[in-house]
């Protein structure tokens, strides 16, 4: 069966690092989405991208970078990790402009 | 910034009873749709509602759409201690990207 897994689904890290996030996709889905969850904020986007080496920028993307460089992947990047990057990130698929199919989310600490 | 906003933001219920779950947003949309989230999961798509539609059933859901109020309504019928979850609803306009609401925290006691 198609999916779409996250890893790690938990990681603590320190300020200033840099952190990668992964995703990955078996839908063969074209647009792919990166969210982070807060309490009191719902789901805010980060960035997103509709195909190979295409991204775009979402709500929230300072401090954040993607790139695409197949249909299965999407890796979120955070250059030099901050406390206020303290969230539950979810990636997501779709294929056209409905349904988007999440994965189980990564709890990233940042102390 | 939130396209929908959900309400209520906690709604809690005895099992067998129904669940109405309110939706408003702010521009116009092509869909409309609704997710449950269980926690520490995943969001799980429920249902959609284009801009055309007025009401849709899946099983125990029922969503109306009033695109002249800008707003939503999902009812869960009869429902169940395993339908505990945070409900959101998101808006789908002329890009493939959806605006998320901030949620309805929906409790079932058995």
């Amino acid at each position: 069966d198609a999916e779409i897994t996250q890893s790690p689904r938990h990681k603590i890290t320190e300020t200033g690092r840099q952190v990668t996030l992964a995703c990955h996709q078996t839908w063969n889905h074209n647009n792919m989405f990166w969210y982070r969850q807060d309490l009191g904020h719902g789901l805010r986007l980060i960035h997103y991208s509709y195909g190979v080496h295409d991204t775009n920028k979402g709500e929230v993307s300072d401090g954040y970078s993607v790139s695409r460089s197949n249909t299965e992947d999407l890796p979120l990047t955070l250059e030099s990790a901050a406390s206020s990057q303290t969230s539950v990130y979810f990636c997501a698929s779709s294929d056209r402009a409905d349904t988007q199919y999440f994965g189980p989310g990564t709890r990233l600490t940042v102390l | 910034s939130q396209q929908g906003e959900e309400d209520p933001q906690a709604l809690s219920i005895q099992e067998g009873e129904n669940a109405t779950m309110n939706c408003s947003y702010k521009t116009s949309i092509n869909n409309l749709q609704w997710y449950r989230q269980n926690s520490g999961r995943g969001l799980v798509h429920l249902i959609l509602i284009r801009s055309n539609e007025r009401e849709k059933h899946s099983g125990r859901l029922r969503v109306t759409l009033d695109t002249s109020k800008k707003s939503s309504s999902l009812l869960i019928t009869a429902s169940r201690a395993a339908d505990t979850a945070s409900y959101f609803c998101a808006t789908g306009g002329a890009t493939n990207k959806l605006i998320f609401g901030t949620g309805t925290l929906l409790a079932v006691q058995p």
